[in-house]
């Protein structure tokens, strides 16, 4: 899982196989936002999921969310090569404007 | 989709030098954000402002000084830069209301020798 200032979690797969990631939290957030970053690229939102929400799903992505452990999980399903990339988890402590991010999960996916 | 766009791409300086990151975005959007991006430590915030002539401080500022011009343009300022601070630099812009999405640049490699 990712948090502050862990170490960048590492995860190397097969392509098609299924993947989920985990994001521990410190604060009350209104939101959950998941971030991909491509080698070279900004990151970019993939999926939010809202504190009145357990779970979202957007394609093959599924997202989960459980308020009172303070967690949340990206679950990506039959990855593909192109879904390698570092995802962030990133939250906003209730104040607007501002968003915290975690450490990030790098994953490899291999064709 | 906002257009945020970030330079130079990469900057070689040295110790002591002065170095001006930019950022532009053509979205009208209120928040703008600097952040440095190293191994293990994901994106920490330096400075980011809610509007021209506004700027707030983030969780990482020591060394760094950020000016606001306009609705549209971010500046980074490393006046004595120093090693430490080599690192990969990311703008970002977001509305500033409710679910905040950040939508960021390219980044810039910063070396300093």
């Amino acid at each position: 899982s990712q948090w502050g200032e862990e170490n960048l979690q590492a995860l190397s797969i097969q392509e098609g196989e299924d993947v989920t990631m985990n994001c521990s939290y410190k604060t009350y957030t209104t939101v959950v936002q998941w971030y991909r970053q491509k080698s070279g690229k900004g990151p970019a939102l993939i999926i939010l999921i809202r504190s009145n929400e357990r779970e979202k799903r957007s394609g093959r992505l599924r997202a989960t969310l459980d308020t009172s452990s303070q967690s949340s999980s990206l679950s990506i399903t039959g990855t593909l090569a192109t879904d390698t990339a570092v995802y962030f988890c990133a939250t906003d402590a209730g104040v607007v404007g501002q968003l915290t991010f975690g450490s990030g999960t790098r994953l490899q996916v291999y064709a | 989709e906002a257009a945020v766009t970030q330079s130079p791409r990469n900057k070689v300086t040295v110790t002591g030098g002065n170095v001006t990151l930019s950022c532009r975005q053509t979205n009208s959007h209120n928040y703008m954000y600097w952040y440095r991006q190293d191994t293990g430590h994901g994106l920490r915030l330096i400075h980011y402002s809610y509007g021209a002539g506004n700027l707030q401080i983030g969780d990482v500022p020591d060394g760094y000084k950020a000016t606001r011009t306009t609705q549209e343009d971010f500046f980074l300022l490393l006046e004595l830069a120093s090693p430490s601070q080599t690192s990969l630099y990311f703008c970002a812009s977001s509305v500033g209301t409710g679910e905040d999405t950040q939508y960021f640049g390219p980044g810039t490699r910063l070396l300093v020798l």
